[in-house]
Order: structure tokens, then C-alpha cells, then sequence
């Protein structure tokens, strides 16, 4: 769901550590979810996706994992790097005319 | 992937005045296509969702009047804020689901409004 006037959470990796970012999503008839990544001044940018039928996909560096049961959705980036600094928002379609909800969203930093 | 274009993509103007934004995709076609707006730090709320040849659809608290949209074509959609005061100065941005069985949707790089 939205987060109308919160701050971001931020979460602080050290490079090359592997990061996890949470998400709950609020609707459990969404059928489609993705994870974006979003740097400053920037559009969304399109990382990864997965269908409800599914529990665990898996990118280049990234996975994302889907949990029903607790609405809940995770992105894990392997070996963190400066570049992947920047807010994560994952988004959940609830199937009606392709409509995205955005979670809060989490900030990401990395430290050299 | 697809791309999806915005301009302007940083537009200062004094209150008062009223402020087009145009949200294009470049290599497919869009019958829907939708505006987001994103104050800092906070996420992003879907605005209206743009109809290729008929209204757009706004959501709850969204001021139709404020800000007009129009789907002149399979690839483009405008977003004007009308009479723009301060409070409207924001990040605006707009997507187009690419079609396939799951709409990808593919985001346009965001128009950052100021008004003085």
C-alpha cells in the first residue's frame, strides 16, 4: 500500500554483502508482482518479477521471493555493489486494468 | 525493453500558470497509460489512469478539473496542471503496460514540476 509522509527505511550493506529488502503487499488477489529500482531524479527502473503461481525467481544477481501465505515479497541482491544504491519499491497488480500499488518503498546505500 | 519517454523533464513556472506534460512510448502502442505523482522520500500514487479514446479515470481525491489528461494517440498521453499553485510542485511521472499476459509496465524518466 501507499505511504503517504513517511521517510524511507533505509538499509546500510557493506559492499559486496548480500542485501535483503522486505515488502507486504496488501491485496491477496494480485496475481503479479515487481520489485523496481528507482535512483534520484530517475523513473522506476524494472529489476525483476514474479507471478503468483510461483515462490521464487531468480535475475542475474537478484531473486525475489513470494511468500501468500503472509503477503509478503522479498528482493535478495547478491554481492551488493555501489551502483545498486538506491530506493527498491516492489508493486503488486491486482489484475484489474493492469493497475500498479506501489509499497513504501526502501532505500538502499551501500558503503565502499 | 520498451521505452517510454517524458517531456519535459524539469519545468519551473510561476503560480497560477498552467503546465503540459507529454508521456510518449516510442516503440509500441498504449491504450492505457497511467500518471503517478512522488513527493520526496515517499512513494509513488497512482493519479488517473489515461484511456486512448475515451475519459481517464481518477482516483479518489484527485482533482479532474486540476489536472487534465488527454490520450490524443496510441502513444502519447499530456498531463496539464492547471492554475499550479506551490503544493503542486512534485515529481510526475507516467508508465505504459507493454502487452503480454501480465502487462509489463515500462516508466517514463519523470517530469520534476516547481512552481514558484
Amino acid at each position: 500500500g501507499e505511504s503517504v509522509g513517511l521517510h524511507l527505511p533505509t538499509l546500510s550493506v557493506q559492499e559486496g554483502d548480500n542485501s535483503i529488502i522486505n515488502c507486504a503487499y496488501s491485496n491477496s488477489a494480485s496475481d503479479y508482482f515487481i520489485w523496481y529500482k528507482q535512483e534520484s531524479g530517475k523513473g522506476p527502473q524494472f529489476i525483476i518479477d514474479i507471478r503468483s503461481n510461483m515462490d521464487k525467481r531468480q535475475g542475474q544477481r537478484v531473486t525475489v521471493l513470494l511468500n501468500k501465505t503472509v503477503k509478503h515479497l522479498s528482493l535478495q541482491i547478491a554481492a551488493t555493489q555501489p551502483g545498486d544504491s538506491a530506493v527498491y519499491f516492489c508493486a503488486e497488480n491486482m489484475g484489474a486494468g493492469n493497475m500498479l500499488t506501489f509499497g513504501g518503498g526502501t532505500r538502499l546505500m551501500v558503503k565502499p | 525493453g520498451a521505452v517510454v519517454s517524458q517531456h519535459p523533464s524539469w519545468v519551473i513556472c510561476k503560480s497560477g500558470t498552467s503546465v503540459k506534460i507529454e508521456c510518449r512510448s516510442l516503440d509500441f502502442q498504449a491504450t492505457t497509460m497511467f500518471w503517478y505523482r512522488q513527493f520526496p522520500k515517499q512513494s509513488l500514487m497512482l493519479m488517473a489512469t489515461s484511456n486512448e479514446g475515451s475519459k481517464a479515470t481518477y482516483e479518489q481525491g484527485v482533482e479532474k478539473d486540476k489536472f487534465l489528461i488527454n490520450h490524443a494517440s496510441l502513444t502519447l498521453s499530456t498531463l496539464t496542471v492547471t492554475s499550479a499553485h506551490p503544493e503542486d510542485s512534485s515529481f510526475y511521472i507516467c508508465s505504459a503496460p507493454f502487452t503480454g499476459q501480465y502487462n509489463e509496465q515500462f516508466f517514463g524518466p519523470g517530469t520534476r514540476l516547481t512552481v514558484l
